[in-house]
């Protein structure tokens, strides 16, 4: 269990439009930046978003993150067959004083 | 290019200790905070600890506060995580993790190194 609640899984046809939902509270989304971190089988985790909305040099376009109050999301556009990877989103838990991880969502292409 | 190599993981009998070494590269290490974050087989990522530049601040998850001891090296560029009365539940991948300057938030990640810890 986390204090983020992301989906386990969500699903897309390749070229379609994926959203994932991250939410939290006023203790850590809520008044803290999102991060989210896309892991490939078999890899270390790569980060995908950052202070939200921000991409890292490298990430696609097709990748977009978002926050509103205490709930965050990313979006994938024009998915495509390598985009089949778990996605979490984390933030800074202010009354924990820890960071934080959702579950993970696991987005499969069909 | 930023490069951080684990080692020291293993298999390790319950109530064991163990020590794990992050060695960075390509990158002003004394100015960036780093992480470590773990994740057990088949299992999403758990945030382990934080330690800020300069070592002034620390943070452990709940999980592991008394038993797991952050550190740096500076001026060996290194990170360090002292594991002690490891469980069961602590088997997993332990990933070292770039953070900020100004935050901790993970950013550049490690291949991670394997604790077991079993009888």
């Amino acid at each position: 269990q986390s204090v983020l609640t992301q989906p386990p899984s969500a699903s897309g046809t390749p070229g379609q439009r994926v959203t994932i939902s991250c939410s939290g509270s006023s203790s850590n989304i809520g008044s803290n930046f999102v991060y989210w971190y896309q892991q490939l089988p078999g890899t270390a985790p790569k980060l995908l978003i950052y202070k939200n909305n921000q991409r890292p040099s490298g990430v696609p376009d097709r990748f977009s993150g978002s926050k509103s109050g205490t709930s965050a999301s990313l979006a994938i556009s024009g998915l495509r067959s390598e985009d089949e990877a778990d996605y979490y989103c984390a933030t800074w838990d202010d009354s924990l004083s820890s960071y934080v991880f959702g579950i993970g969502t696991k987005v499969t292409v069909l | 290019e930023v490069q951080l190599v684990e080692s020291g993981g293993g298999l390790v009998k319950p109530g064991g200790s163990l020590r794990l070494s992050c060695a960075a590269s390509g990158f002003p290490f004394n100015t960036y905070s780093m992480n470590w974050v773990r994740q057990a087989p088949g299992k999403g990522l758990e945030w382990v600890s934080t330690i800020s530049s300069s070592s002034t601040k620390i943070y452990y998850a709940d999980s592991v506060k008394g038993r797991f001891t952050i550190s740096r090296d500076d001026a060996k560029t290194s990170l360090f995580l002292q594991i002690h009365s490891l469980r069961a539940e602590d088997t997993a991948v332990y990933y070292c993790a770039r953070g900020g300057i100004l935050t901790g938030y993970p950013t550049t990640w490690g291949q991670g190194t394997l604790v077991t810890v079993s009888s």
